[in-house]
């Protein structure tokens, strides 16, 4: 069964720091790997979407990466700003049903000015 | 495109009454997903239409939930009758193919009386 993990739970860094959010997951037979942002009280808005072929897929300050060999991706975020604050969750779709979306519990970022 | 529209975005109801939730999807995804947001129980995917047909029901709690996709531009979820353990936010989502990212609306945050 798949289980997917995202750690830390929560995390804080002063602006202007790169960081890197963690997610993990135990079978590696995956479709694609998806990583959102939730704003409190709003809806998800994706982020990047890598392939299982792919390595990485950048958008501006954000770069994904993925290694299916040791199930782990990160979420890269560079020169961090107050408005990267949010919860950010990864999701990874089965190979047997694409659609089927496994997700992580996420991480909560805050960034101080 | 204004995206995944979801209304009412707050619903308030007493227990025992009939809930209905809509969803317009982006114009030209053929797949679409009902999902339930929880503290307790995180995401978690409640059925996906494609092409108006619903393909996965696994998720749907009980009889009391159903839901209708009567063409490409709509789809519904009822609850009949409420309860409050129905409280959650629910999402809906679309996407191109299976295959391509989702996209999600705002929310409708049920709160059950």
């Amino acid at each position: 069964k798949q289980e997917v993990t995202q750690i830390p739970a929560a995390l804080s860094v002063p602006e202007g720091e790169n960081l890197v959010l963690n997610c993990s997951f135990t079978d590696s037979a995956i479709y694609n790997l998806q990583w959102f942002r939730q704003d409190p009280g709003k809806g998800l808005t994706s982020l990047l979407l890598i392939q299982s072929s792919q390595r990485e897929q950048t958008s501006g300050r954000l770069n994904a990466s993925l290694d299916k060999s040791s199930g782990r991706s990160t979420l890269y975020i560079a020169a961090s700003q107050p408005g990267d604050s949010a919860t950010y969750l990864c999701a990874v779709s089965r190979v047997d049903s694409n659609y089927q979306l496994i997700w992580g519990a996420g991480t909560k970022l805050i960034i101080k000015p | 495109d204004a995206g995944v529209i979801q209304s009412p975005r707050h619903e308030v109801t007493e227990m025992g009454q009939e809930v209905t939730l809509r969803c317009k999807p982006i114009s030209g995804h053929n797949s679409l997903f009902w999902y339930r947001q929880t503290m307790m129980r995180g995401l978690e995917l409640l059925i996906y239409f494609n092409n108006n047909v619903p393909i996965d029901d696994s998720g749907m709690p009980e009889d009391r939930f159903s839901a209708k996709m009567p063409n490409a531009s709509f789809s519904t979820l009822k609850i009949q009758p409420s309860e409050p353990r129905d409280s959650a936010v629910y999402f809906c989502a679309s996407s191109l193919t299976e295959y391509n990212e989702q996209f999600f609306g705002p929310g409708t945050r049920l709160t059950v009386l």
